[in-house]
């Protein structure tokens, strides 16, 4: 069974700092790695979806990387902003549905 | 509609009542899944139809949950004899998916109901 597990839980950070928020999935035959944005009291908005086949995407101030072979996927956060507050998740397709990570709570500050 | 849309926002249940919770999905979206989000925790797959059909259900946690979408647009999902650990925010996702299974394509979330059992 998949178990997606994100680090750290929280984080807090001046605002302008680049950040990597780390993801780690256990099985590796996955389809799809992506990356999502929870407001409280929001839905999930996609951020970023990585192919198996490839290694990283790019939007914006974004990057999301993806390493199948250890089990890892990382987003990067350029030049962070208080807006970039939230939660990101990750989750890997595996099959037909998305298991996801827990989650790690972002703050930005002025 | 622009978005996926879910109601109510909000419910409150005494134990032992049955909710029904409704999604409204992007039209044309082939593609709807439910999921289950405790407070601190990341959503947790519930249910997934294709159209009208209902192509995996393993996620449910029990017989008390039931989830239709006769039409295959509107989606209910419905909780029997609630009890205090339904208490989460559901939410709603659509995808155009329009195969059985496809690699690329992103899903659309809902803002979600809150359930809270007293």
């Amino acid at each position: 069974k998949q178990e997606v597990t994100q680090i750290p839980a929280a984080l807090s950070v001046p605002e302008g700092e680049n950040l990597v928020l780390n993801c780690s999935f256990t099985d590796s035959a996955i389809y799809n790695l992506q990356w999502f944005r929870q407001d409280p009291g929001k839905g999930l908005t996609s951020l970023l979806l990585i192919q198996s086949s490839q290694r990283e995407q790019t939007s914006g101030r974004l990057n999301a990387s993806l390493d199948k072979s250890s089990g890892r996927s990382t987003l990067y956060i350029a030049a962070s902003q208080p807006g970039d507050s939230a939660t990101y998740l990750c989750a890997s397709l595996n099959t037909d549905k998305l298991i996801f990570g827990t989650g790690t709570r972002l703050q930005v500050f002025p | 509609g622009a978005g996926v849309s879910q109601s109510p926002r909000y419910k409150v249940a005494k134990r032992g009542q049955d909710v029904a919770l409704r999604c409204d999905p992007i039209s044309g979206h082939v593609s709807l899944f439910w999921y289950q989000q405790a407070l601190g925790q990341g959503p947790e797959f519930l249910t997934y139809f294709q159209n009208e059909a209902q192509l995996d259900k393993s996620g449910l946690p029990s017989d008390r949950f039931f989830a239709e979408r006769p039409e295959g647009s509107v989606s209910t999902l419905k909780i029997q004899r609630t009890q205090q650990e339904d208490s989460a925010v559901y939410l709603c996702a659509s995808s155009i998916r329009d195969t059985a299974f496809s690699t690329n394509e992103k899903l659309f979330f809902g803002s979600g109901t809150q359930l809270s059992v007293l």
